[in-house]
């Protein structure tokens, strides 16, 4: 079935890059998400990717996407300590209707 | 633009109470709208969606229900609590047609039942 993996944790120094990796399962996903989740927040979408492109870029944001490896990532550049969150990665699914799958989410910890 | 809400923000409830949460939508008509749960080990899971007025799909039979009274009103409730429903419960709503389309969420309601 389809799967989306995350790692949990990632802890980086304020004005580093974070880099945040998810690899998903399903070939036939046509937009990919990143969502950040603040605590005791809803999830806020941050950015998207069509599957036939291989990069977005949004300000601090890049998405990287690579369809062959089913892996997507999210830079964030010169990281804040506002950007202290939990990430998830999210994919369409080709089945079960064009539901959204999501990842774990991954803790981002950023230390001054 | 569009802006959902949800209400309690916050809620207490002892073990075989009932249960009522709320979502609205502004700006938008139609909307598909979803119900999530996200327990404490982060995960999300979809418990129900909606297409429409009085349209409820039901993804993971339990002891919730979902109802759509009005266009941009999705309601979740229970009868009888259980322990295990205590999690952080998200409403969303979707812009845009399968397979191309986002989704928002609303700002949650923090459920603990005791």
């Amino acid at each position: 079935g389809e799967d989306v993996e995350q790692s949990l944790f990632l802890s980086v120094r304020e004005g580093d890059s974070s880099v945040i990796n998810c690899t998903y399962t399903d070939s036939s996903s046509t937009y990919l998400y990143w969502y950040k989740q603040e605590p005791g927040a809803g999830l806020q979408l941050l950015t998207y990717i069509f599957s036939n492109m291989d990069m977005k870029q949004d300000q601090r944001l890049t998405v990287l996407l690579n369809k062959k490896d089913k892996h997507l990532s999210l830079r964030i550049a010169d990281t804040q300590t506002g950007d202290s969150a939990i990430y998830f990665c999210a994919e369409i699914t080709g089945n079960q209707g064009g539901k959204l799958i999501f990842g774990q989410g991954t803790e981002l910890s950023v230390k001054p | 633009s569009q802006t959902i809400h949800q209400w309690p923000a916050t809620l207490v409830q002892p073990v075989g109470s009932p249960l009522s949460l709320e979502c609205t939508v502004e700006g938008t008509s139609n909307p598909n709208l979803y119900w999530y749960r996200q327990a404490a080990g982060r995960g999300l899971q979809l418990l129900f969606y909606s297409v429409g007025i009085g349209q409820i799909s039901s993804e993971v039979p339990q002891n919730l229900s979902a109802s759509r009274p009005q266009d941009r009103q999705f309601i979740l409730s229970s009868k009888k609590l259980l322990l295990s429903d205590s999690g952080f419960y998200l409403c969303a709503w979707r812009r845009g047609q399968i397979p191309y389309y986002e989704q928002y969420f609303g700002p949650g309601t923090r459920l603990t039942v005791t």
